[in-house]
């Protein structure tokens, strides 16, 4: 997990609250991603971003929000649109599109 | 359209034995391809790739992968099976912009 890192580790939230997932990485990497991991599913891209201050749509960004103010970090937001937002969520970064992802620890988020 | 296939939910394993996971892609062009494996709530840790080159690729932890371009194959083996090899495996293909991973494979080393 090196080099990056998530927080929470784990996260409660109640229905009807935003949230927001923190993701930093020092590797200087240019691009980063977050996942949606569900049991059974494999990975889902949820946002990926290439760029300072550019990122776009993955498969499932509905009720999903990112910001890229800063090479270092990807911060995601689940926010109260996201009908069954319980999952475990992984964030990622790359040197560029199409190599080797790095992965941090991940957070699991659950909703009461 | 790019897609990556692990046709095992599950692989068990006696401990010395060797172990073959399985991935099948789909690609046009030649493929980039990863292995990578996740213990239980960890994020996932990169085992080895595939760009060009000999098929057959070693990475880590003793883990290498053969490369098929004619079986469209890239299948992740180990000579001799540890427990704690005991864990997920996902294969993944590079996109234009990101990975496409399979559902991943839980490998089981039985003592």
């Amino acid at each position: 997990d090196g080099g990056i890192t998530q927080s929470p580790k784990y996260l409660f939230r109640k229905e009807g609250q935003n949230v927001t997932l923190s993701c930093e990485q020092n590797l200087n990497h240019d691009a980063m991603y977050w996942y949606r991991q569900d049991p059974g599913q494999g990975l889902r891209l949820i946002y990926y971003s290439q760029i300072v201050n550019d990122f776009q749509k993955g498969d499932i960004a509905e009720g999903y929000s990112v910001s890229r103010e800063k090479k270092e970090s990807f911060p995601l937001t689940v926010t109260s649109a996201q009908k069954n937002p319980t999952a475990f969520y992984l964030c990622a970064s790359s040197i560029g599109a199409g190599f080797e992802q790095f992965f941090g620890p991940g957070t699991r988020l659950t909703v009461l | 359209a790019q897609s990556v296939a692990q046709p095992e939910d599950q692989v068990n394993v006696a401990e010395g034995n060797p172990l073959t996971v399985k991935c099948t892609y789909s690609v046009s062009g030649n493929p980039y391809l990863f292995w990578y494996v996740q213990y239980p709530n960890r994020g996932l840790q990169f085992l080895l790739k595939y760009i060009t080159g000999d098929n057959l690729v070693k990475g880590s932890y003793g883990f290498e992968a053969e490369f098929n371009k004619s079986q469209t194959s890239f299948h992740l083996k180990k000579p001799s099976a540890l427990v704690s090899d005991s864990a997920l495996y996902f294969c993944a293909l590079t996109g234009a912009n990101n990975l496409f991973f399979g559902t991943g494979t839980r490998l089981t080393v039985i003592p």
